[in-house]
């Protein structure tokens, strides 16, 4: 069936150094959404890819949709404290269904 | 606007106790989901509803049953609960707006059962 797999997950990082998380999906995606959890909360939307080689920027965060529509990335450059939370990306194949990935869980330590 | 609602917010259970989670959501949205978490598993779709009087199957739906209400209310109901179904439960909506199938959450449900 439809898997998407999401590494890593987990990472540590010192605040200031960068972090990345990566999606892959079995198959072809119609699109592919990012949404963060903090600790305790629930998702919230960040940002949602559509095109083919997609790329987005939300200040510091960068979205990329791969060529094949089969995997994405989330790069975070500087990450802060605030960026502490879990990861995860979705992705829609038809009918408004969406598989999440399992999630990264990032740590910022100041 | 509060957006979407669930309750209740914990909830013990024994096994083999049934229970219906409500879910709303006052954004006129078309489309409603539940999800369940497990820690290290992300959210897997239980049953979705892609509009009034619809619904479909999701990854996990053994064990559970959706009713869509209305519009703005889908439940989700255990009939026998089991210790597997211990999670915690989410409720979300959306709609096509602003180019994105935004997905709203609701604060969760958490359910143990004994």
């Amino acid at each position: 069936g439809q898997q998407v797999m999401q590494i890593p997950q987990y990472q540590h990082v010192q605040e200031g150094e960068d972090f990345t998380t990566y999606c892959n999906s079995s198959t072809t995606l119609s699109n592919i959404q990012w949404y963060k959890q903090r600790p305790g909360g629930h998702p919230v939307f960040l940002i949602q890819l559509v095109k083919s080689g997609e790329v987005k920027k939300q200040k510091r965060l960068t979205f990329q949709f791969g060529e094949a529509k089969k995997n994405s990335s989330l790069h975070i450059t500087a990450t802060q404290t605030t960026d502490v939370g879990t990861y995860f990306c979705a992705g829609r194949t038809n009918f408004n269904k969406f598989y999440f990935g399992s999630g990264t869980k990032l740590n910022v330590k100041p | 606007n509060a957006g979407v609602t669930q309750t209740p917010k914990f909830q013990v259970l024994k096994t083999g106790q049934s229970m219906t989670l409500q879910c709303a959501q006052d954004m006129n949205h078309n489309s409603m989901y539940w999800y369940r978490q497990d820690p290290g598993m992300g959210l897997r779709l239980i049953y979705y509803s892609a509009s009034e009087g619809t619904t479909d199957k999701g990854e996990v739906p053994n064990g559970y049953n959706v009713s869509r209400l209305n519009k703005r209310e889908f439940s989700l109901r255990l009939e026998s609960a089991a210790p597997s179904q211990t999670s915690v439960y989410f409720c979300a909506s959306s709609d096509f707006s602003g180019g994105a199938y935004e997905q709203y959450f609701g604060p969760g449900t958490r359910l143990t059962v004994t």
